[in-house]
């Protein structure tokens, strides 16, 4: 089974530039949680999609924004690129049954590493 | 005052060392309880996840939860050089949307050879 994937790997770009990534969940998953991991600090929680709908979004300006694909795929994209974006983002997914009660366990993709110069 | 608090470390320990890793909370709404292994340049993997409090063992891995003192801990017996990475915990709520994960900064580990 294909775990999630996100592209690019690595991203180069300049201040004020927009950057696109692209992630993947595993298949049957409906829920895309995107994460912000800059060095030294946790995990950053940044948006989450669920059928095809923003459901909830951390504390991050609105040029960060997303969206989800009728396929459960998704894309983050941040706009007006500043130094202090350069982070690795992480894509996760899972399969969230909100009539249930049980863990919501996230899978991981490898990240995509954003360098803003 | 965060919401997960978790020491960074970084933590460096002998082979075969017992390993006391530790998360405290503050949302007493929190009924999973969950910790992730992050290896260098790699996205986080599940170890494994308790639901309330007790101890629950895998392998070498202990992940033991006190709800009365909102404090979780992972502990890891005979400690391997592989072990090696950052070790992050993270909890939820019980139901609902409300089950969306909040994650502890991370703990640098190192096992020495």
């Amino acid at each position: 089974e294909a775990g999630v994937t996100q592209s690019p790997t690595h991203l180069i770009k300049t201040r004020g530039q927009q950057a696109t990534l692209r992630c993947s969940p595993i298949s049957g998953h409906t829920s895309v949680y995107w994460y912000q991991q800059a060095l030294g600090l946790g995990l950053q929680f940044l948006l989450w999609y669920d059928e095809g709908e923003e459901r909830n979004r951390g504390n991050f300006p609105p040029r960060f924004s997303g969206r989800q694909f009728p396929n459960y795929s998704s894309e983050l994209n941040v706009n007006a690129l500043e130094l202090e974006d350069s982070a690795l983002y992480l894509c996760a997914s899972s399969w969230l049954d909100r009539g249930r009660v049980g863990a919501n366990v996230l899978t991981f993709g490898a990240g995509s590493r954003l360098t803003v110069l | 005052q965060k919401e997960v608090e978790q020491d960074p470390g970084p933590l460096s320990v002998p082979e075969g060392a017992i390993v006391s890793l530790n998360c405290t909370y503050s949302n007493s709404a929190f009924q999973y309880f969950m910790w992730y292994r992050q290896y260098s340049r790699k996205g986080p993997e599940l170890l494994m996840y308790t639901y309330s409090s007790g101890n629950k063992e895998d392998g070498r891995f202990t992940a033991q939860v006190d709800k009365s003192s909102k404090y979780i801990s992972l502990f890891i017996r005979d400690s391997q050089p592989s072990d090696s990475a950052t070790y992050l915990c993270a909890m939820s709520e019980a139901s609902g949307s409300a089950r969306q994960l909040t994650f502890g900064s991370g703990t640098q580990l190192t096992v020495l050879p």
